[in-house]
């Protein structure tokens, strides 16, 4: 059962644009949600986070946008460049479940020059 | 610090014998995880430990997946016998109340079995 469904698997924009990666959630009892980045030959890195309190998040280029109700958040990617081309992997942690984070399947991002 | 620690970083092995990867957590992090990584799967959580305990193993395959954490500096993930369908990159991640809910993964393993 996959708990976090991340779309779409796989995405290729031009140089500036701006990509959107989206994750739905069914377990309400989520109360964490990191954006984290793996380039090939490397492991996953965090990249961003937020808290359902907040309905934004910007760290530089990258923001987070959330939907409690719908229980929906995704990833923007402001002025893109081809050195964003990456994995990006979506994530939702419940914090009476210790630290176990349950993985969205990834979106592989090209960015082309 | 120099982060996670993974070693081997590539290991070719034939189907059916005992595969041992191995990982060094970040110095005073508490929690260490071991995930598979596969284009088909995705990444998935195999075992997680807290404090040198293992808290869920819900995630370990069958029985021929064995880890152990016999102190809080050192992790073994093994595989006895090993299969071809077992190919796949494992890393290992550590993390610390401190640090919020980050974890920071090693460079992984990626294992081939023949």
């Amino acid at each position: 059962q996959q708990q976090v469904k991340q779309s779409p698997q796989s995405l290729i924009v031009q140089k500036g644009g701006i990509p959107i990666i989206n994750c739905a959630y069914e377990n309400t009892a989520f109360d964490y949600f990191p954006w984290y980045q793996q380039f090939p030959g490397k492991g996953p890195a965090l990249l961003i986070a937020i808290r359902p309190d907040v309905s934004e998040k910007k760290e530089g280029r990258f923001t987070i946008s959330f939907n409690k109700s719908a229980k929906q958040f995704s990833l923007h990617i402001m002025d893109s460049q081809p050195g964003d081309s990456a994995t990006y992997f979506c994530a939702a942690q419940n914090a009476g479940n210790n630290r176990k984070l349950i993985w969205g399947l990834g979106t592989s991002l090209a960015v082309n020059p | 610090d120099a982060g996670v620690i993974q070693s081997p970083r590539h290991e070719v092995t034939e189907m059916g014998q005992e595969v041992t990867l191995r990982c060094k957590p970040i110095s005073g992090h508490n929690s260490l995880f071991w995930y598979r990584q596969t284009m088909m799967r995705g990444l998935e959580l195999l075992i997680y430990f807290n404090n040198n305990v293992p808290i869920d193993d819900s995630g370990m395959p069958e029985d021929r997946f064995s880890a152990k954490m016999p102190n809080a500096s050192f992790s073994t993930l093994k595989i006895q016998p090993s299969e071809p369908r077992d190919s796949a990159v494992y890393f290992c991640a550590s993390s610390h109340r401190t640090s919020g809910n980050e974890q920071f993964f090693g460079p992984g393993t990626r294992l081939t079995v023949l």
